[in-house]
């Protein structure tokens, strides 16, 4: 199993839509979680950390379910601009241990 | 600088020659971190630096792959003798290594083709 699976899409999603990505992570003991966002051919930037008790930013809410091991991340009202892929992030311990990364979501904005 | 910087942006080498990489991470981070994306994967981890010690090289695929960081700044990744399976986008990121989510920075990477 790998560690962190992601639906690879792409998910086309007309302007001003809601959708939703979803992530599992293999292991119990990881600690920390991010989304991060990368445009075609450039490096991936952080959109958001995750929090225990679900966390929101402006159109973007991102869930955790520990006893699942299972991420969300929310778009609401969808902009030409949100058209990426979203990388779901887990890092085993807090401080300095290396992130996991998914493969990524590919999201298509659409006008 | 304000953000990580890499060097060169874009190498083309011949199968068979070696490669240097160069990070530049953000001033005063002291966690550095290589990974590399091969087309249409996800991101693999390479090796990570505390400082100038590399307590993780566990994501270096082969002895071909090595790399130090001196001054606890910048860092440089070599490909001895490169394959065509070599050729990805090698990605650096750096931490500030303190506070519950220790946040990594990416740079734009290096495009490696092997030819």
């Amino acid at each position: 199993r790998k560690e962190v699976e992601q639906d690879p899409g792409p998910f086309n999603v007309p302007e001003g839509a809601t959708v939703a990505f979803n992530c599992t992570y293999s292991n119990s003991a990881s600690q920390s979680f991010f989304w991060y966002r990368q445009d075609c051919r450039k490096e991936p930037k952080l959109l958001m950390s995750v929090y225990s008790s679900g966390n929101e930013d402006g159109r973007f809410t991102a869930q955790l379910n520990r006893a699942s091991q299972y991420i969300s991340l929310l778009i609401r009202d969808s902009k030409l601009s949100d058209s990426a892929t979203y990388l779901c992030v887990v890092r085993l311990y807090s401080g300095y241990s290396t992130l996991t990364f998914g493969k990524g979501t590919m999201l298509l904005v659409s006008p | 600088g304000a953000g990580v910087s890499q060097s060169p942006s874009n190498k083309v080498t011949e199968k068979g020659k070696d490669v240097e990489l160069r990070c530049d991470p953000i001033s005063g981070h002291t966690a550095l971190y290589w990974y590399r994306q091969s087309l249409g994967q996800g991101l693999e981890f390479l090796i990570y630096f505390q400082g100038n010690s590399a307590p993780d090289k566990s994501g270096l695929p082969s002895d071909r792959f090595s790399a130090e960081r001196t001054g606890g700044s910048v860092s440089t990744l070599t490909i001895q003798r490169t394959q065509q399976e070599d050729s990805a986008v090698y990605l650096c990121a750096s931490s500030s290594g303190r506070g519950e989510k220790n946040i990594q920075y990416f740079g734009a990477g290096t495009r490696l083709s092997v030819l």
